[in-house]
């Protein structure tokens, strides 16, 4: 069963506009951390946050904010007056005790393209 | 500070070669390592979790005789795809962890495109 789900598969927008990505995960754990990563064209996983299942403060960070919800289970992020640079795929990934010793669940991933 | 590096970024190689990516911890020690695959367009799938000393723990349908990996020291481990065919074609990611307690980050490599003709 897919653990993270980042329903938006595409999303395009136009610069300077603002942009939510969601993702819902599911856990019977009660310790767990949560990810978002960006992935840009030419591979490799760039980290932006990490949030654990104790800590529901919102965080801003720049122009990146991130709203994490238990009660719906969801971690959403906000990015805003987007710019061409966001343009890639954005990961949100579960990590937990029960599976794998803390190994990343990966959502499907939701590419973000940002034109001028 | 935490960086992995990991080589090479991208191989070709003809069906039936046997193909080794290295993954280094650089400035720490890593207990664990995961190894992850990603299709084009796909997400990030876990196949194997490395820890040192020990065998590798493979997640369910990944060939442990196919992908063989060995984590011989604290700053190394290596994912051989052995025999490697077109369809083990892929994005090869590792990351890597210190210590084994859940609020220790993973740090990722930036991964080995192999290309199988």
């Amino acid at each position: 069963a897919q653990k993270v789900t980042q329903a938006q598969t595409e999303i395009s927008v136009v610069e300077k506009e603002d942009v939510t990505l969601d993702c819902v995960y599911e856990t019977r754990d009660t310790t767990y951390y949560l990810f978002w990563y960006k992935q840009p064209p030419s591979g490799e996983l760039v980290f932006l946050i990490r949030r654990n299942s104790f800590d529901e403060q919102n965080e801003i960070s720049g122009r990146y904010s991130w709203n994490f919800q238990k009660s719906t289970s969801s971690f959403n992020f906000t990015i805003t007056a987007s710019q061409v640079v966001d343009s890639a795929v954005y990961f949100c990934a579960l990590s937990e005790a029960l599976d794998s010793g803390y190994a990343l669940n990966f959502g499907k991933g939701t590419s973000l393209l940002v034109t001028p | 500070g935490a960086v992995v590096s990991q080589h090479p970024s991208w191989v070709i190689c003809k069906s039936g070669t046997s193909v080794k990516i290295e993954c280094r911890s650089l400035d720490f020690q890593a207990t664990t390592m995961f190894w992850y695959r990603q299709f084009p367009k796909q997400s990030l799938m876990l196949m194997a979790t490395s820890n040192e000393g020990s065998k590798a723990t493979y997640e369910q349908g990944v060939e442990k005789d196919k992908f063989l990996i060995n984590h011989a020291s604290l700053t190394l481990s290596t994912l051989t795809v052995t025999s490697a065919h077109p369809e083990d074609s892929s994005f090869y990611i590792c990351s890597a962890r210190t210590g084994t307690g859940s609020n220790q980050p993973q740090h990722f490599g930036d991964g080995t495109r192999l290309s199988i003709l």
